[in-house]
């Protein structure tokens, strides 16, 4: 499985954006970059996920480089519970056996600070 | 709607016990996935199920092993318990192989903690 690298904790006040960076550079043409969190005591949570185009949805938004060898989670207003550890994954294609599995690396702790 | 359940919430074994874990994925779904999530160690993709068959394994012993039964829920086994294998051990769900989003997103359980004395 290609490594993701990210930092391992980074802070943010409450209601400002937060960005949060993922470098992958050994990524696969048909690698999906997908994106969960884990708060305190709870299963990870799906946050987002693209192939090469940026993407949003009601969480989040993923921005994706041109070369595809990084991208950034972005919160649009952070809040008190969107304090968690972020995972960004690397997945293979869905035909690919080992696309069915999620390799967590050690992923960024973020703190909100009120 | 109802999310991924797992039971028990807890359980405590000593070296050398067998251990059954249970999960009940989400109404529709039809993969289920097995973690590890040991201290030190991370989360650590042990299993997928899909249909009533085991489609991938992670880097772990034969003792642990699982099935899945013909209404998706799962059964995770592990034989020979030792101290390491204490962790959480989390299940996800999510469409399968023949749905029509085979990489939608996994929905994760809240866990079973599992201690080996």
């Amino acid at each position: 499985d290609a490594k993701t690298t990210q930092p391992n904790s980074m802070e943010s006040n409450e209601e400002e954006p937060v960005h949060l960076p993922c470098n992958h550079s050994t990524i696969s043409g048909t690698d999906y970059i997908h994106w969960y969190r884990q708060l305190p005591s709870q299963g990870p949570e799906y946050v987002i996920h693209g192939l090469t185009s940026n993407v949003n949805n009601r969480m989040a938004s993923l921005a994706i480089a041109e070369d595809r060898k990084s991208s950034t989670l972005i919160l649009h207003r952070a809040t008190l519970r969107d304090a968690a550890v972020y995972y960004c994954i690397l997945r293979a294609a869905p035909w690919e056996t080992s696309g069915s599995r999620l390799t967590f690396g050690e992923g960024t702790q973020l703190t909100v600070n009120p | 709607e109802a999310g991924v359940t797992q039971s028990p919430t807890h359980l405590i074994k000593t070296r050398g016990q067998q251990a059954t874990l249970r999960c009940s994925p989400i109404s529709g779904h039809t993969s289920v996935y097995w973690y590890q999530q040991a201290l030190g160690l991370g989360l650590q993709f042990l299993l997928w199920y899909d249909e009533g068959e085991e489609r991938n394994r992670g880097n772990f012993p034969p003792r642990f092993s699982g099935r899945q039964f013909p209404n998706y829920s799962s059964e995770l086994n592990v034989n020979a318990l030792e101290l390491e294998d204490s962790a959480l051990y989390l299940c996800a769900s999510s469409w399968g192989l023949a749905g029509l989003l085979p990489l939608n997103e996994q929905f994760f359980g809240p866990g079973t903690r599992l201690t080996v004395l």
